[in-house]
């Protein structure tokens, strides 16, 4: 049991160049998200699926693309990198989650992705 | 939108003197979570709290839920230098879970 796996962990782009992060987990788990965490920021939300098919925008969704095909992979592209997504990229999966309803949601985190964009 | 605030944004205490994070939301919350993040490495979920007034323990650990559901803390009791790290609070509203900012500890032995 791997729990969330995310590819690749270190990443330099060039302003304009395309790219995909690739997180996967292997808990069945149908909730899950990709935050950016950048110093003082805290975690930001910037996409968000609660099961396969479906996806929503949180929080910074803007240059990011995101589809979820599967239950296990729930990748994010970049678009045209720019160096204001320079940041570390957190995938996280959670349990199914009842919406208005207090509920065990533990979000289980990736190692992460450090991206530079030069 | 929902914001959660988190203070202080960073601690340094000696080692066995004890510390305190606090979170207030700016909506009721179903629940709230706490996570721990060392340094370079990812957050890991500590607790999470649903009733109004809940109190729960963890060694040294003291998690709070406020009774009207914004507001959360987390007291450590006698630091210790495992303790370094930065500790978040995540406030689920209707949709979306909402992190505050975390609150950076540093242990000096």
């Amino acid at each position: 049991n791997a729990g969330v796996t995310q590819t690749p962990k270190f990443q330099v782009l060039k302003t304009g160049q395309s790219m995909t992060l690739q997180c996967a987990q292997d808990m069945n788990h149908e909730y899950m998200s990709w935050y950016r965490q950048d110093p003082g920021m805290g975690l930001r939300l910037i996409h968000y699926s609660v099961g396969a098919g479906i996806t929503d925008q949180g929080e910074v969704p803007n240059g990011y693309n995101v589809s979820r095909s599967t239950t296990e992979d729930f990748p994010l592209r970049l678009l045209s990198a720019a160096p204001s997504q320079t940041s570390v990229y957190f995938c996280a999966s959670s349990y199914t989650r009842l919406a208005g309803v207090a509920s065990t949601d533990t979000q289980y985190f990736g190692p992460g992705t450090r991206l530079t964009v030069l | 939108g929902q914001q959660v605030m988190q203070i202080p944004q960073y601690q340094h205490v000696q080692e066995g003197e004890d510390f305190t994070t606090y979170c207030n939301s700016s909506t009721t919350l179903s629940n709230i979570q706490w996570y721990k993040q060392r340094p370079g490495g990812h957050p890991v979920f500590l607790i999470q709290l649903v009733k109004s007034g809940e109190v729960k323990k963890q060694k040294r650990l003291t998690f709070q839920f406020g009774e009207a559901k914004k507001n959360s803390s987390l007291h450590i009791t006698a630091t210790q230098t495992t303790d370094v790290g930065t500790y978040f609070c995540a406030g689920r509203g209707y949709s979306t879970l909402t992190f505050g900012k975390g609150t950076m500890l540093l242990v000096s032995p």
